[in-house]
């Protein structure tokens, strides 16, 4: 059963500190997808990754795969409140997206 | 407490006929988003909604899209006339309130041949 796990699943930072958060997954699938949620929204699409080694960047975030250890990465630099959301990885194998639990930012100044 | 349930999970249909995609969304849930999923990108918001009303559809495709979440049974993702772009995943998403964290369904898989 393809299982995502993320975590911390809550996170304060401080502003222009660096973080990374983890979304480990349990299957082979190379498909890879981060989303940013701010309160009472509706998800954005924030990084598709699509092979071994994808390496996305927009702004102060950047997403990472490496498939062969079932891992992506989303790490944040220099934080700034507007950073402030939850933000979810998802998998898709063989027709079936999972979520994971989503990680609650929360940037202080 | 069982999960957002969608049906059917998979749905085949040909060009010019009409799809029917349900999602019933979590026990006391009453907010319910759908997004849509294309190959290999990742979820667009369509339209958000609250029982018996349409809150936000600004992600709805003008023609031949609608949705609605009565009072009673579950939300309904409507397709007329389908064409083969319309062939992707379709997610619903559940909540208890506005500020609250969604809960996603399995998705309905609509091929249109």
């Amino acid at each position: 059963e393809l299982k995502v796990e993320q975590n911390p699943l809550f996170l304060s930072m401080q502003e222009e500190k660096n973080y990374t958060i983890y979304c480990n997954y349990s299957t082979t699938s190379d498909r890879l997808y981060w989303y940013r949620q701010d309160p009472g929204k509706s998800l954005e699409s924030l990084f598709v990754l699509l092979s071994n080694g994808a390496v996305k960047q927009e702004g102060r975030l950047m997403a990472s795969l490496d498939t062969k250890a079932r891992l992506s990465t989303l790490h944040i630099t220099a934080a700034v409140h507007d950073l402030s959301a939850t933000y979810f990885c998802a998998v898709d194998e063989d027709n079936d997206m999972r979520f994971g639990a989503g990680t609650r930012l929360t940037v202080k100044p | 407490n069982a999960g957002v349930m969608q049906n059917p999970r998979h749905l085949v249909r040909r060009r010019g006929q009409e799809a029917r995609l349900r999602c019933s969304p979590m026990k006391g849930h009453s907010h319910v988003y759908w997004y849509r999923q294309l190959p290999e990108e990742g979820l667009k918001f369509m339209v958000y909604l609250q029982k018996e009303n349409i809150i936000d559809e600004s992600g709805m495709p003008k023609e031949r899209f609608s949705a609605e979440f009565p009072k009673e049974g579950p939300s309904i993702l409507r397709i007329q006339q389908v064409v083969r772009g319309d062939s992707a995943a379709y997610f619903c998403a559940s909540s208890p309130g506005l500020a609250n964290e969604q809960y996603f369904g399995p998705g309905t898989r609509l091929t249109v041949t």
